[in-house]
């Protein structure tokens, strides 16, 4: 059980390119959600998921796409990346509810860089 | 620095209201948690409010934020003895490589 796992763990971009950050869980679990946290920000909520087929805009999603086509995974996609992106990625995963009501397990992160 | 305090204890009867207040120190936070740790076992996240909120209701869980004074709190109406518990307040964020900052705990006991 290998939990949530994120890749790349750490990318550079230039400013105007795209990229995907993928996110995978295995514990069958119905909720994912994507944050971002920025220093003295805490984690801010982009987009999530309660299902496959299902997604909705969290505080932040300008600037981000996001796709559930299958239970396990939960990509994030830049597709024209700002220095203002320059953040570290986390995603979540819980078994149902959302972020009120249960327990989210996090990945290590994705630490991102735009130039 | 960052702290983040509670009371350590609680004792309330059963079917009274329980309220659990919290300070904390750092006025950036953008999320504040209450989680929630069952004999034997781990933190549950029980809630979380923006930092931009004042208040938001959960079935029987109120959390009131007072950025003002920097006080958060939980209230549990219905108190029932499975509420009995640890009860957390943190701020920041959760996970191994951000910054969250817990208060030491709650105990929360049910009287007959």
């Amino acid at each position: 059980n290998a939990g949530v796992t994120q890749t790349p763990k750490f990318q550079v971009l230039k400013t105007g390119q795209s990229m995907t950050l993928q996110c995978a869980q295995d514990m069958n679990h119905e909720y994912m959600s994507w944050y971002r946290q920025d220093p003295g920000m805490g984690l801010r909520l982009i987009h999530y998921s309660v299902g496959a087929g299902i997604t909705d805009q969290g505080e932040v999603p300008n600037g981000y796409n996001v796709s559930r086509s299958t239970t396990e995974d939960f990509p994030l996609r830049l597709l024209s990346a700002a220095p203002s992106q320059t953040s570290v990625y986390f995603c979540a995963s819980s078994y149902s509810g959302g972020p009120s009501t249960d327990t989210q397990y996090f990945g290590p992160g994705t630490r991102l860089t735009v130039l | 620095g960052e702290d983040v305090e509670q009371s350590l204890f609680l004792s309330v009867r059963e079917g009274d209201s329980s309220v659990i207040n919290c300070t904390y120190t750092d006025s950036s936070s953008t999320y504040l948690y209450w989680y929630k740790q069952e004999p034997g076992a781990g933190l549950q996240l029980l809630t979380y409010i923006f930092s931009n909120m004042d208040m938001k209701q959960d079935q029987r869980l109120t959390v009131l934020l007072n950025k003002k004074d920097k006080h958060l709190s939980l209230r549990i109406a219905d108190t029932q003895t499975g509420d009995s518990a640890i009860y957390f307040c943190a701020e920041g964020g959760y996970s191994s490589a951000s910054k969250i900052i817990f208060g030491s705990g709650t105990r929360l006991s049910i009287r007959p």
